[in-house]
């Protein structure tokens, strides 16, 4: 079955730099992958979603990559605020075929320096 | 408009009690999901409804855990016979048909005793 890798240690950036975060799955490709911001003591929050056909999506100052060869999805945040700190999910339908039942990484905690 | 709404938002309980979890989702929204978290991991999925049918089941860890969207709205998670290992964060989320991004409410912290 499908497993999902994130960084599992804390990353710690300063204000202005770029965070990269990394999202790994394991088996088939994905119809879609999907990245999402919470906040302790808050549900998930939907920010980038990106197809398998895609190669890269932006949305203000994030952007998301998806590599098939590499099984690897890359979350970029540039020009980085402290209010950009949270922990980052990945999110990825379960089986292929079924994309309506989604797995997700344990998430990576951002923490961005003043 | 309002967004997904759970209550309670926090609920402490002795081991073998009955709960109920309550999830109202973002009006129209067609389909509804429940997950649970446990500290310092991502959502599980436990079930899924579209409309007022549980379209997808398979994640709820065994048969004291049962779901119901009777009018498909408003939706119950029911917890039978609780036991330490269910405490957790329960979250709900709805989202216009399936495929659609998903909203989440803010979850019930539920700890057993």
């Amino acid at each position: 079955s499908q497993k999902i890798e994130q960084n599992s240690e804390a990353l710690n950036i300063q204000e202005g730099k770029t965070a990269t975060l990394t999202c790994n799955y394991t088996n088939y490709s994905p119809a879609y992958l999907q990245w999402y911001r919470q906040d302790p003591g808050r549900g998930p929050v939907f920010l980038l979603l990106i197809r398998e056909n895609e190669k890269e999506k932006r949305k203000e100052r994030l952007k998301v990559t998806f590599d098939t060869t590499l099984k690897q999805s890359l979350f970029h945040i540039t020009a980085s605020q402290p209010a950009d700190s949270a922990t980052y999910l990945c999110a990825l339908p379960t089986d292929a075929g079924n994309n309506r039942k989604l797995i997700w990484g344990l998430g990576t905690s951002l923490a961005v320096n003043p | 408009g309002a967004g997904v709404s759970q209550t309670p938002s926090n609920k402490v309980t002795e081991k073998g009690k009955y709960v109920e979890l309550r999830c109202d989702p973002i009006s129209g929204h067609t389909a509804l999901y429940w997950y649970r978290q446990s500290l310092g991991q991502g959502p599980e999925f436990l079930i899924y409804f579209q409309g007022t049918g549980a379209a997808d089941d398979s994640g709820l860890p065994n048969d004291r855990f049962f779901a119901v969207r009777p009018e498909g709205s408003v939706s119950t998670l029911k917890i039978q016979r609780t036991e330490r290992g269910d405490s957790a964060v329960y979250l709900c989320a709805s989202s216009l048909s399936v495929m659609e991004t998903q909203y989440f409410g803010p979850g019930t912290r539920l700890l057993v005793l």
